[in-house]
């Protein structure tokens, strides 16, 4: 069974500060993994898809990495500022169970201005 | 573009009614699921679809039904509504792997 976890829970930095936050899964069998973020009260929005064949994938101030032989990815921000503050949740899509997507539980983050 | 739309956006039910959650995408994807998202469980897959009549259950299936008629819609219904099932919904619609959500519709059972 795929279960997938992110460390911290919860994480606060001043404005302009990088910061990365971490995905792990228990399954190296993936067939990508994608990062969206979460405003309060929002739906989910797509940040970055990796497929299981990348190493990493970049948007503007965002860095996104898989390692699947130790299970985790890394979210990398840049220069982070106060429109960052969200909830960033990490979702894999199993090789074997490829209609079933697993989410970690969410890194809340606050930039302070 | 709508890309993911729900309807409604919130709901208010007493324990035993009935209500249908809507959700409709417009970018011809074939995948969508439902999924619940409540505080300290995270977001757990309730059922999905793979294409039009063509359906399966996910993680948290129990109490809830699923049809797609069509390759736009995918209703979600609650047939006896019970306090546990309140929650937040979100549908979610793929192609190629990747996930699209709409904006959540807001459940309270009373």
């Amino acid at each position: 069974k795929q279960e997938v976890t992110q460390i911290p829970a919860a994480l606060s930095v001043p404005e302009g500060e990088n910061l990365v936050l971490n995905c792990s899964f228990t399954d190296s069998a993936i067939y990508n993994l994608q990062w969206f973020r979460q405003d309060p009260g929002k739906g989910l929005t797509s940040l970055l898809l990796i497929q299981s064949s990348q190493r990493e994938q970049t948007s503007g101030r965002l860095n996104a990495s898989l390692d699947k032989s130790s299970g985790r990815s890394t979210l990398y921000i840049a220069a982070s500022q106060p429109g960052d503050s969200a909830t960033y949740l990490c979702a894999v899509r199993r090789k074997t169970s490829y209609d079933k997507v697993i989410f970690g539980p969410g890194t809340s983050l606050s930039v302070i201005p | 573009n709508a890309g993911v739309t729900q309807t409604p956006k919130f709901q208010v039910l007493k324990t035993g009614q009935s209500m249908t959650l809507q959700c409709a995408q417009d970018m011809n994807h074939e995948y969508m699921s439902w999924y619940r998202q409540d505080p300290g469980m995270g977001l757990r897959l309730i059922h999905y679809s793979v294409g039009a009549g063509i359906t399966d259950q996910g993680e948290v299936p129990n109490g809830y039904n699923v049809s797609r008629s069509t390759t736009e819609d995918f209703p979600l219904r609650l047939l006896s509504a019970a306090p546990s099932q309140t929650s937040v919904y979100f549908c979610a619609s793929g192609q190629s792997g990747e996930l699209f959500f709409g904006e959540g519709s807001r459940l309270t059972v009373l």
